[in-house]
């Protein structure tokens, strides 16, 4: 099946630096990407979504200058998590839709922890 | 608007069947879902549903739609330790924006 990876897998910051985290999908081309982001012990939330060639669209509440998505490819798209702060340690999915698929086919990345200290 | 909901967890012991409920509100929903995640894991498609259908099964995977009720349901036959895991039920709407329950905590004693 289609395979989305991401990278790092997980990443240790300081407070105040930023760090990018990139989605790939790696045999299929995706206009569309997803971020999501996941407490501990609680459910995915989704925080955006990312479209190839133009602005991501954000969910309600998810401030778009600290989330900074890009996608500037059909095969990638990067969440920078700017000035880093300890509450925004979390893990980090992201998934893409097959545009060639069938609609229900949305594949998930294996996530990026960030832990901000 | 939309919203899913299941039970945080389930306990079952190995060899007996697991059932996991779900309920949605959005009935513009077009797919449901049901996804695993093992610990610090990503997701993991265990099977869908398209919204016209009653019912799919898939090896020990049973998914029954009540699209009345909004009430989704996984039941896993003869359950092993290794289906310990975390369960999400999902929805996607029109928009193609994918809704996640809060997931449900299965654990499988042997």
């Amino acid at each position: 099946g289609a395979v989305v990876s991401q990278h790092p897998s997980w990443v240790i910051c300081k407070s105040g630096t930023s760090v990018k985290i990139e989605c790939r999908s790696l045999d299929f081309q995706a206009t569309t990407m997803f971020w999501y982001r996941q407490f501990p012990k609680q459910s995915l939330m989704l925080m955006a979504t990312s479209n190839e060639g133009s602005k991501a669209t954000y969910e309600q509440g998810v401030e778009k200058d600290k989330f900074l998505i890009n996608h500037a490819s059909l095969t990638l798209s990067t969440l920078t998590v700017t000035s880093a702060h300890p509450e925004d340690s979390s893990f980090y999915i992201c998934s893409a839709r097959d545009e060639k698929g069938q609609t229900y086919e949305q594949y998930f990345g294996p996530g990026t922890r960030l832990t901000v200290t | 608007g939309e919203d899913v909901e299941q039970s945080l967890f389930l306990s079952v012991r190995e060899g007996d069947s697991s059932v996991i409920n779900c309920t949605y509100t959005d009935s513009s929903s077009t797919y449901l879902y049901w996804y695993k995640q093992e610990p610090g894991a990503g997701l993991q498609l265990l099977t869908y549903i398209f919204s016209n259908m009653d019912m799919k099964q898939d090896q020990r995977l049973t998914v029954l739609l009540n699209k009345k009720d909004k009430h989704l349901s996984l039941r896993i036959a003869d359950t092993q330790t290794g289906d310990s895991a975390i369960y999400f039920c999902a929805e996607t709407t029109r928009g193609f924006k994918t809704i996640f329950g809060a997931g449900t905590r299965l654990f499988v004693k042997a």
